[in-house]
């Protein structure tokens, strides 16, 4: 079946870059999704990328997709205090349900 | 333009007890999903509905229930609840069945004793 993998933590420098890892399963994803957990609240989708794009640029967020290893990556430039949050990658499925990951919680050191 | 509500945001029942959740969907939304959040399982998708419909289903047992109603506001039931019930329950909504973008509301935290 569908399955998404990420690693559960993560430790960063303030003003290093993070980059968050993930893998998915289901060849067939249309849109691979990046989404946001501050404690105490929902998910905050970030950023999204479809599955015929390589490279997604948002401000400080980069998103790589690496289609032939289905491989999925976050990167945060500059990470700030503000970025500590549990981080999830999601796909969609050919029946249009969204497979989130466990979630990789960022810790940022001072 | 208000977010996605949940309410309650908490809720304590015991064993057995059965459970409503609501959530109402940013205004001109017509598809509401939900999703079941443990740290053991992760997020997993339960249902969605769309134009009163249920559109979609995950791999729950029957004792999780829904249905939304004609202005998109949207109700999970779980009956003969059990302690593995457990979690936050999130709801989010978006423009269109399927759409990219799903808007989460703040959850509601169930604890069964």
């Amino acid at each position: 079946g569908e399955d998404v993998e990420q690693s559960l933590f993560l430790s960063v420098r303030e003003g290093d870059s993070s980059v968050i890892n993930c893998t998915y399963t289901d060849s067939s994803s249309t849109y691979l999704y990046w989404y946001k957990q501050e404690p105490g609240a929902g998910l905050q989708l970030l950023t999204y990328i479809f599955s015929n794009m390589d490279m997604k640029q948002d401000q400080r967020l980069t998103v790589l997709l690496n289609k032939k290893d289905k491989h999925l990556s976050l990167r945060i430039a500059d990470t700030q205090t503000g970025d500590s949050a549990i981080y999830f990658c999601a796909e969609s499925t050919r029946d249009d349900k969204i497979i989130f990951g466990k979630g990789t919680r960022l810790h940022i050191l001072p | 333009k208000a977010g996605v509500t949940q309410t309650p945001r908490y809720l304590i029942k015991t064993r057995g007890q059965q459970v409503t959740l609501s959530c109402s969907p940013i205004s001109g939304h017509r598809s509401v999903s939900w999703y079941q959040q443990t740290p053991g399982q992760g997020l997993q998708f339960l249902f969605e509905y769309f134009s009163e419909t249920q559109r979609n289903k995950g791999n729950f047992p029957g004792r999780f229930s829904g249905r939304q109603f004609s202005n998109s506001r949207s109700e999970m039931n779980v009956s003969t609840l059990e302690l593995g019930d457990s979690a936050l329950y999130l709801c989010a909504s978006s423009p269109e069945a399927a759409d990219n973008e799903q808007f989460f509301g703040p959850g509601t935290r169930l604890t069964v004793l």
